[in-house]
């Protein structure tokens, strides 16, 4: 069973520009969540995302926005980049209900200059 | 709002021995406790859930146990080998929500 693939693993861009990433989740996963890692700020909850719809939503700014297709694949986007978005960006798929077990792909690391 | 918190500073212990990973958390009890073990450069990758109406839980070398009077979780791993220095995150669950509030992780090294 193939894993959470997140693409791209790398990108630098620089400020005030946006980025869009990519997953796509475990076959049959419906739920895929976003987190942002820092060094600072550890991993944040970004947005989570369940039969195309978003169900819950951190404390991010408007900035950070997402979106879920039918076939469960997920993006989320960052416009208007800032120094501070520089992180690490995991996506996370899991499948029942009750706890969040969560499968964690391997992430893209964003460098904003 | 829910704050957790685990030991900021890594922990180095010989091979062989018994490393123990302490969370703490405020306010309410959540329905499960998860923990985690990162690598540097990877996601993070689910070792063990235990339930609020759960003690204690086991899964080869790892233990897990979970005290909702103290508010802490404390996480073993007996019989410590190399191959298990990496970065171990524990996390709140709400239960079904998506959303895992994490601790900072604390840094396990075991040394040969």
């Amino acid at each position: 069973k193939a894993g959470v693939t997140q693409t791209p693993r790398y990108l630098i861009k620089t400020r005030g520009q946006q980025v869009t990433l990519s997953c796509s989740p475990i076959s049959g996963h419906r739920s895929v969540s976003w987190y942002q890692q820092t060094p600072g700020q550890g991993l944040q909850f970004l947005f989570e995302y369940f039969s195309e719809t978003q169900r819950n939503k951190g404390n991010f700014p408007g900035r950070f926005s997402g979106r879920q297709f039918s076939n469960s694949r997920s993006e989320m986007n960052v416009s208007t980049l800032e120094l501070g978005d520089s992180a690490l960006y995991l996506c996370a798929s899991r499948y029942s209900s009750g706890a969040n077990v969560l499968t964690f792909g391997a992430g893209s690391r964003l460098t904003v200059l | 709002s829910q704050k957790i918190e685990q030991n900021s500073e890594a922990l180095n212990i010989q091979e062989g021995k018994t490393a123990t990973l302490t969370c703490n958390y405020t306010n309410y009890s959540p329905a499960y406790l998860q923990w985690y073990r990162q690598d540097p450069g990877r996601g993070p990758v689910f070792l063990l859930l235990i339930r609020e109406n759960e003690k204690e839980k086991r899964k080869e070398r790892l233990k897990v146990t979970f005290d909702t009077t103290l508010k802490q979780s404390l996480f073993h791993i007996t019989a410590s080998q190399p191959a298990d220095s990496a970065t171990y995150l524990c996390a709140l669950d709400m239960g079904n929500t998506g959303k895992l509030i994490f601790g900072q992780g604390t840094t396990l090294q075991v040394k040969p």
